[in-house]
């Protein structure tokens, strides 16, 4: 069955220092997010992306972060300058479809340590 | 402020009994509202998805109740097993060009044998 998959499992990374997060979407899926969830809180929505651009983000996403779909089958999550504060479980999801009933496929996503 | 929360914050049965969760959203307009199970270190999975019309969904032990009056969803997981251990997360989306998903902070079950 298709999944979504990201990578690494666990980054950890010094505060200050960059990091690109990857994730390979489903293969025919055209909308993708990235979400993250701060252990033992709730999954919180961080952008969604079609045709090359963000469609949406949150408030969360300022400008530390930005992605990127640099080839046919990857979609990253860079953050510039990471804070202890970006400690957390970030997911990726794909959709065939931005139709509001389509479902979104999560990844086992990946966990992020800044130290 | 769109807003969506569960009960109990966590729940223990025992393996074969029966157990309900509970949603309540305040998301204006709403668009559907969606269960997902969600494994210790692993991504949501959804259980089930209810629309304005529908009331009542099953998916295998699971089943799906929506009242879309009173804003209120519950999920019956019946003769639960150890492996329905995990957090059920009520996930509800608006119905605007955004479709934007309001997530609750979820259940955690165990079941224990």
């Amino acid at each position: 069955e298709p999944e979504v998959t990201q990578t690494p499992s666990h980054q950890v990374t010094q505060m200050g220092q960059e990091v690109i997060l990857r994730c390979v979407p489903i293969s025919n899926h055209l909308y993708f997010y990235w979400y993250r969830q701060i252990l033992g809180q709730k999954v919180e929505f961080l952008v969604s992306f079609y045709n090359n651009e963000i469609s949406e983000k949150s408030e969360i996403f300022d400008d530390q972060f930005s992605v990127e779909r640099p080839d046919g089958s990857n979609f990253t999550l860079k953050i510039r300058s990471t804070k202890l504060e970006d400690s957390a479980m970030y997911f990726c999801a794909s959709s065939e479809s931005g139709g509001l009933n389509t479902e979104a496929f999560f990844g086992q996503g990946t966990r992020l340590t800044v130290v | 402020k769109n807003q969506v929360e569960q009960s109990p914050q966590s729940l223990i049965i025992l393996e074969g009994k029966n157990c309900t969760l509970q949603c309540n959203y305040t998301v204006s307009p709403f668009s559907n509202l969606r269960w997902y199970k969600q494994d210790t270190g692993r991504g949501p999975v959804s259980l089930t998805i209810m629309t304005f019309s529908e009331n009542t969904k099953s998916n295998g032990r699971y089943t799906a109740t929506l009242d879309a009056d009173t804003k209120q969803s519950s999920l019956h997981i019946t003769a639960s097993q150890l492996s329905d251990s995990a957090s059920y997360i009520c996930v509800v989306r608006s119905n605007t060009n955004a479709g934007k998903s309001t997530f609750g902070d979820g259940t955690t079950l165990t079941v224990k044998p």
